[in-house]
């Protein structure tokens, strides 16, 4: 099935270092989510995109919309040891109900 | 204020075997889905249901079937458990297509197929 590519897979990073993620489609998406996944638990939504171009923040978290509407873009500004855990993305095409899932990326902070 | 759960948070079968993945939201959504989680796989789209009394399959739909009881709740049944089975099933509610109608997640069922 259709999956985005999402990279980098993992990433250890030094606490206090900005962190960048990206995720690229075949296929124009009208919506573009990020998630956060902490170990035994669910994805949590950190962000929403919804127009190619858009950059929306949440705190330390900062995401763009791509202007081809192929492919989002996730910052992490300042990282902390409770920014562990799974990251991805999400897409959604017009017309549809249903929401692609990239294959995530696992992030480490060293304090 | 609940949102998204799911029941049971473990479970495991022996091949052959069958058994019913509960799902309820009070979010008042329109939308519900399923999802498979694996290792290195992402999180993959077994079934979903964009309004009270239909059903469509996802991408993995085989060996699986839905009910969509009422607005609140939507089961995932396995009629005879295999291995390949085995994986984290998350549900998910949306207010149902269009803007602004992002996915919340409940916190997964575990199961293990022996």
């Amino acid at each position: 099935g259709q999956q985005l590519n999402q990279s980098p897979q993992s990433m250890f990073i030094q606490e206090g270092e900005d962190v960048s993620m990206n995720c690229t489609s075949s296929s124009i998406f009208n919506t573009w989510l990020w998630y956060k996944q902490d170990p035994g638990e669910g994805p949590v939504l950190l962000i929403a995109l919804y127009k190619a171009g858009e950059l929306t923040s949440n705190g330390r978290l900062t995401a763009q919309f791509g202007i081809t509407r192929k492919d989002s873009f996730l910052n992490i500004s300042a990282s902390i040891p409770s920014d562990v855990g799974i990251y991805f993305c999400a897409g959604q095409t017009s017309g549809t109900y249903k929401y692609i899932f990239g294959t995530g990326t696992r992030l480490k902070v060293l304090a | 204020n609940a949102g998204v759960t799911q029941t049971p948070k473990f479970q495991v079968l022996k091949t052959g075997q069958s058994m019913t993945l509960q799902c309820a939201q009070d979010m008042n959504h329109n939308s519900m889905y399923w999802y498979r989680q694996d290792p290195g796989m992402g999180l993959r789209l077994i079934y979903y249901s964009a309004s009270e009394g239909t059903t469509d399959k996802g991408e993995v739909p085989n060996g699986y079937n839905v009910s969509r009881l009422n607005k609140r709740e939507f089961s995932l049944r396995l009629e005879s458990a295999a291995p390949s089975q085995t994986s984290v099933y998350f549900c998910a509610s949306s207010l149902g297509g269009g803007y602004n109608s992002p996915l919340h997640f409940g916190n997964g069922t575990r199961l293990t197929v022996t």
